[in-house]
């Protein structure tokens, strides 16, 4: 079965220290990958997507950065965090098909900037 | 574009109260729909989708019916429980790339 890792749950981190988080996918080959940030209380907004090894697309001008180095592995970054930068990250996978089955969330890390 | 808009919360209910949470899209063509849950510190899980007109998902006693005409899924529970306390996401997607999720609705549900 497939499953979607997410590591580290919680982070602090002060501001212009550097970030990486890490989402690995196990039990499908090729998924589209997503970054999502969920600030308190609020909605979520799409970060980055990815259909490919090193193939990142970009949502909305940010502090941050995506990486895909492996087909199953996607790495989340910064140079120097920003205190808005704070909030809950989620990555997300799902099938490359036509038509659409949903998307599997990881647990989460919950960022706070200091 | 595609887009979702859903009830603002939050929503409080008592226990074995019936539950409502109404989502509207809209989309070109005809997309998928679904709900998520989000529990407490907790990514999103899916909870029920329906691919085409009039299909009806259902999960865990909650139930959505696609509605073209009303352009809507609104969420139905008949009995909640206090578990059942989170917070609920509309999304909707055609291709498989291209999710867009509601604002959210945050239910609590007292004893």
């Amino acid at each position: 079965s497939q499953t979607i890792h997410q590591w580290p749950a919680t982070l602090v981190q002060p501001v212009g220290s550097p970030l990486s988080l890490e989402c690995t996918v196990e039990g499908t080959s090729n998924p589209n990958l997503y970054w999502y940030r969920q600030a308190a209380g609020r909605g979520l907004q799409l970060l980055f997507y990815s259909v490919g090894i090193g193939q990142i697309s970009s949502e909305v001008p940010q502090n941050l950065s995506a990486s895909r180095p492996q087909d199953r592995q996607f790495i989340l970054s910064s140079k120097k965090l920003l205190l808005s930068d704070s909030g809950f990250y989620l990555c997300a996978w799902s099938v490359v098909t036509v038509g659409s089955y949903g998307y599997t969330f990881g647990s989460g890390t919950r960022l706070t900037v200091v | 574009g595609n887009s979702v808009t859903q009830m603002e919360g939050p929503v409080t209910l008592s226990e074995e109260a019936f539950l409502t949470i109404n989502c509207t899209y809209t989309a070109t063509g005809y997309p998928s729909l679904f709900w998520y849950v989000q529990y407490p510190g907790e990514g999103l899980q899916l909870l029920l989708k329906a691919t085409k007109a009039d299909d009806k998902g259902s999960n865990k006693g909650f139930e959505a019916t696609y509605r073209k005409e009303t352009t809507s899924f609104h969420l139905e529970k008949g009995s909640v429980q206090v578990s059942d306390s989170a917070v609920y996401f509309c999304a909707l997607s055609r291709l498989n790339n291209d999710m867009r999720f509601g604002a959210g609705t945050r239910l609590t549900v007292k004893p």
